[in-house]
C-alpha cells in the first residue's frame, strides 16, 4: 500500500492567515490521482482538489493544490472562519486508495 | 445532482454483522465510469477506505486488506443501491461509516452513519 504522510498533524492559525499543508507519498503518485478533502465535525468529507491542482466545482479559489511525484501541497491563501476543519490528502493511483492521517486546522 | 442516502442500524453487538445500505439518485450503480465505495472514520484511524464495487461489463469488487476476510459489498441494480456487510464486528469497528461515489476521486458522499459496536 502507498502510505500518505501529512504534516503538520495540527496547526493553529488566525483568520486571514496563509496556511500550507504538505502530503508525502511513500512512492511516486501520478498527480492525476492525488486529491484533497475537507472534513468538518458532523458532516461528510468534501472534495476540495482533485488531480493535485484542479479545484472542485463550487470550492472557493482561496484553496489551491500543487505538487508532483511524492510531494504535494494544499494551500489556503486567506483562512476564513468556515475553513477550520481537518484536511486529508488521498491517493487513488493504486489500490487500495489511501488517505493521509489528517491535518487539523483550528483557531489560534 | 447525485445524492447518496444511507440507512442501517447505529448499534451492533460484538461478533454480529454490520449492515448498511446506500441508495443512489442522479446516477446508476451500473455506471461504467463510477465506482461505489465505503469509507469509515474514527478518531484513532482517521479516514479508512474499506472497499468498492463497480461495473465494467461485469461486476468487480476491491477490498482493504484490513477487512478483506470480513467484508462484502454488493450492488442492487433493481433498487439502484449498494450495501456493506461487515462480519464478526468488535468495538474497534465503531466508527462513522460513509458511502461515496468514486472515480479517481470521491466526489459525492452519503450523510454518514455512526455505528457503535457494543453489547
Amino acid at each position: 500500500d502507498i502510505q500518505m504522510t501529512q504534516s503538520p498533524s495540527s496547526l493553529s492559525a488566525s483568520v486571514g492567515d496563509r496556511v500550507t499543508i504538505t502530503c508525502r507519498a511513500s512512492q511516486s503518485v501520478n498527480s492525476n490521482y492525488l486529491n484533497w478533502y475537507q472534513h468538518q465535525p458532523g458532516k461528510a468529507p468534501k472534495l476540495l482538489i482533485y488531480a493535485a491542482s484542479s479545484l472542485q466545482s463550487g470550492v472557493p479559489s482561496r484553496f489551491s493544490g500543487s505538487g508532483s511525484g511524492t510531494d504535494f501541497t494544499l494551500t489556503i491563501s486567506s483562512l476564513q472562519p468556515e475553513d477550520f476543519a481537518t484536511y486529508y490528502c488521498q491517493q487513488s493511483y493504486s489500490t487500495p486508495p489511501t488517505f493521509g492521517q489528517g491535518t487539523k486546522v483550528d483557531i489560534k | 445532482q447525485v445524492q447518496l442516502q444511507q440507512s442501517g442500524p447505529g448499534l451492533v453487538k460484538p461478533s454480529q454483522t454490520l449492515s448498511l445500505t446506500c441508495a443512489i439518485s442522479g446516477d446508476s450503480v451500473s455506471s461504467n465510469s463510477a465506482a461505489w465505495d465505503w469509507i469509515r472514520q474514527s478518531p484513532s484511524r482517521g479516514l479508512e477506505w474499506l472497499g468498492r464495487t463497480y461495473y465494467r461489463s461485469k461486476w468487480y469488487n476491491d477490498y482493504a486488506l484490513s477487512v478483506k476476510s470480513r467484508i462484502t459489498i454488493n450492488p442492487d441494480t433493481s433498487k439502484n443501491q449498494f450495501s456493506l456487510q461487515l462480519n464478526s464486528v468488535t468495538p474497534e469497528d465503531t466508527a462513522v461509516y460513509y458511502c461515496a461515489r468514486g472515480r479517481h476521486f470521491l466526489d459525492y458522499w452519503g450523510q454518514g452513519t455512526l455505528v457503535t459496536v457494543s453489547s
